[in-house]
């Protein structure tokens, strides 16, 4: 069992590109999650995706977009980057939203120049 | 407003000693409460969690946790701590403005000295 993985690892973009960030888990479960980190503010929620179909914004939505691609795989994209989006993103998923444990990925770091 | 506060940034203890991480909280209706740690360059892992029944949680690693309503707190404790427990803490809310998602504080580095 990998759990939840992310890819890349690492990203530079300058301001202006587009990119996306993918992430999948291999424990069924229905509900995933897209978070970004900054010093001093803990995590903050993107977007979520309660279960396959579904979408919604959480605390941060501005910028980005998601596709829910299937009940595994949930991506993030930038479609245009901006210095402010310079942060390390971590993809969570949970059995179901509100009382389980969410399970999270290594993360992705990137930086915007 | 807030939905979660951690009033220290950072908390040293030295080994063997008690440890308390402080975790605040303010939503309405009944509170659903979590405890993340992260170390360094990892993802979050789930520590323990109180959503209904007894006040004092006990979790993974020794850690345990009270939740006091009156107080609106849900402090996180371990009676002896560990060098190895050195790490960044994230307590964690359910906030029903964002569906049934949770948010979360700011984090605590707990730093544990030999």
């Amino acid at each position: 069992n990998a759990g939840v993985t992310q890819t890349p690892k690492f990203q530079v973009l300058k301001t202006g590109q587009s990119m996306t960030l993918q992430c999948a888990q291999d424990m069924n479960h229905n509900s995933m999650y897209w978070y970004r980190q900054d010093p001093g503010m803990g995590l903050r929620l993107i977007y979520y995706s309660a279960s396959e179909g579904t979408t919604d914004k959480g605390e941060v939505p501005n910028g980005y977009n998601v596709s829910r691609l299937n009940k595994r795989e949930f991506s993030l994209r930038l479609e245009s980057a901006a210095p402010s989006q310079t942060s390390v993103y971590f993809c969570a998923s949970s059995e179901a939203p509100g009382m389980g444990e969410q399970y999270f990925g290594p993360g992705t770091r990137l930086t915007v120049t | 407003a807030q939905s979660v506060a951690q009033p220290e940034d950072q908390v040293n203890v030295a080994e063997g000693n008690p440890l308390t991480v402080k975790c605040t909280y303010s939503v309405s209706g009944n509170p659903y409460l979590f405890w993340y740690v992260q170390y360094p360059n990892r993802g979050l892992q789930f520590l323990l969690k109180y959503i209904t029944g007894d006040n004092l949680v006990k979790g993974s690693y020794g850690f345990e946790a009270e939740f006091n309503k009156s107080q609106t707190s849900f402090h996180l404790k371990k009676p002896s701590a560990l060098v190895s427990d050195s790490a960044l803490y994230f307590c964690a809310v359910r906030d029903i403005r964002y569906g049934q998602n949770f948010v979360f504080g700011p984090g605590t580095r707990l730093s544990v000295l030999p």
